[in-house]
C-alpha cells in the first residue's frame, strides 16, 4: 500500500533562518505531489505542485521554493524565513491532477 | 481562486443526530470530493462523486450532487463523537490541472 511521510512534525525557527521540509511517498511511482499551507482554522492554500522530477509549478509568489530531486521526494525550502511563513504545512500526493489526494500528517512551523 | 464553499461554517450537534454539510461551486466540474481533517492532522479523503452521478453512499456517509445548482451535500447519519472534525469539499474546474479546496467547515458532535 501507499504511504506518505512528512517530517518534522513540529519546527520552531528564528526569523531569517533557512528551512527544509521533506516529504516522501512509498508504494507508487510518478505521483503528482503537492505542498499546501493552512493558516489556523482556515482552508488550504496550494503552494507548489509537481507532475514529475524537476517539474515544479508555483501557485503563489512568496518566500518559499520547492524541489523534486527524486520521483517520490518533494522538498519545501526557504533561504530566509519570515514571520508570515508560520503555519501548518501539508504534503500530499495523487495519481492524477483531479484524483483523490492523500495527505501527510503535516508540519507545524512556528517562526519566532 | 475559491471554487468550493462549505456551508455552514460550523455545526454543533448531539451524538446520534444527522449532520448535513453543503458545498457550492462556481464552474463546471468533472468530480467533487469530500475530505475530513481531524485537529492537527492531514486531510483524509472520504468520497468522490463524478459529475454524471447524483448520489453516492459510503457507510454512514451519503453524498449528493446537483450540477444544475452547482452544489453538493454531505450527510453523516447517526453521528458519533469521533466524527468531530473539519470537513472540506474539493472540486476540479472541468478539466483544470488541479483540485481546489473550500475553506472547510467545523463539525462538533457532542457526546
Amino acid at each position: 500500500s501507499q504511504t506518505i511521510h512528512q517530517w518534522p512534525a513540529t519546527l520552531v525557527q528564528p526569523v531569517g533562518s533557512p528551512l527544509s521540509l521533506e516529504c516522501t511517498v512509498e508504494g507508487t511511482s510518478n505521483p503528482n505531489l503537492y505542498w499546501y499551507r493552512q493558516a489556523a482554522g482556515r482552508g488550504l492554500q496550494l503552494l507548489f505542485y509537481s507532475v514529475g522530477i524537476g517539474q515544479i509549478s508555483s501557485e503563489v509568489p512568496q518566500n518559499l521554493s520547492a524541489s523534486r530531486p527524486q520521483d517520490r521526494q518533494f522538498i519545501l525550502s526557504s533561504k530566509k524565513l519570515l514571520l508570515s511563513d508560520s503555519g501548518f504545512y501539508l504534503c500530499a500526493w495523487s495519481v492524477t491532477a483531479i484524483s483523490p489526494q492523500h495527505f501527510g500528517d503535516g508540519t507545524r512551523l512556528s517562526i519566532l | 481562486s475559491q471554487q468550493g464553499e462549505e456551508d455552514p461554517q460550523a455545526l454543533s450537534i448531539q451524538e446520534g443526530e444527522n449532520a448535513t454539510m453543503n458545498c457550492s461551486y462556481k464552474t463546471s466540474i468533472n468530480n467533487l470530493q469530500w475530505y475530513r481533517q481531524n485537529s492537527g492532522r492531514g486531510l483524509v479523503h472520504l468520497i468522490l462523486i463524478r459529475s454524471n452521478e447524483r448520489e453516492k453512499h459510503s457507510g454512514r456517509l451519503r453524498v449528493t450532487l446537483d450540477t444544475s445548482k452547482k452544489s453538493s451535500s454531505l450527510l453523516i447519519t447517526a453521528s458519533r463523537a469521533a466524527d468531530t472534525a473539519s470537513y472540506f469539499c474539493a472540486t476540479d474546474q472541468g478539466g483544470s490541472e488541479k483540485l481546489v479546496f473550500g475553506k472547510g467547515m467545523k463539525l462538533t458532535v457532542n457526546p
